[in-house]
């Protein structure tokens, strides 16, 4: 059973705009993340918040942690071409064990 | 994450056939995963081993068995591979204490085909 779901399942948007990402998840968790898949590859590691965080930003990426609501937002502002990629939430809900439970993705198209 | 290397990158494999896809890192972690990665379902986890003598069943175990012969070695089995294991297949690693425990570093992927 998958933990988060993503919505939308794809976005496609120009060069320029802001990309929002959306996850929703079902039980408590001890973090949230969000991973980045180049298309064929592996995931990469964008940015982490704590349950007891509410936002985040590293760089174009802001995110935010709505425990009550049990959801996330991904938002990458002045989106560039090489954004494009399928973008995955992450949740930790265990105490030590550093399993993650995925969510099916939101593939983002930036175009050019 | 070039610390993480998975062989052979692209396999096909026949109904019935024993494979074995193998996962090395040089990140020094204890943690090591394996995933499979189906369209539209993001990624299951197979099995998942903490240190050498801890090995963890995921989500998703039935059909595979795992092997970990060292801290940097982490190999997922298919005893009698089928059709339905098809799928792309990570390996990822994460440290065992600290911060970084809760970060997830991935292979570039191994994509099976069973014909």
């Amino acid at each position: 059973s998958q933990q988060g779901e993503e919505d939308p399942q794809a976005l496609s948007i120009q060069e320029g705009e802001n990309a929002t990402m959306n996850c929703s998840y079902k039980t408590s968790i001890n973090n949230l993340q969000w991973y980045r898949q180049n298309s064929g590859r592996g995931l990469v590691h964008l940015i982490l918040i704590r349950s007891n965080e509410r936002e985040k930003h590293s760089g174009r990426l802001r995110v935010t942690l709505d425990t009550s609501k049990k959801s996330s937002s991904l938002l990458i502002t002045a989106s560039r071409a090489a954004d494009t990629a399928s973008y995955f939430c992450a949740t930790d809900n265990s105490s030590n064990t550093g399993k993650l439970i995925f969510g099916q993705g939101t593939t983002l198209q930036v175009k050019p | 994450d070039a610390d993480v290397t998975q062989t052979p990158r692209n396999r096909i494999t026949k109904t019935g056939k024993r494979i074995m896809l193998e996962c090395s890192q040089t990140k020094g972690h204890d943690r090591m995963y394996w995933y499979r990665q189906d369209p539209g379902l993001g990624l299951r986890l197979i099995y998942y081993s903490f240190d050498v003598k801890d090995i963890n069943k995921g989500e998703i175990s039935d059909g595979y068995s795992v092997s970990r012969q060292a801290q940097a070695k982490f190999s997922l089995s298919l005893e009698s591979a089928i059709p339905n294991q098809t799928a792309l297949y990570f390996c990822a690693t994460s440290d065992l204490a600290g911060e970084g425990r809760w970060t997830q570093y991935f292979g570039p992927g191994t994509r099976l085909l069973v014909l």
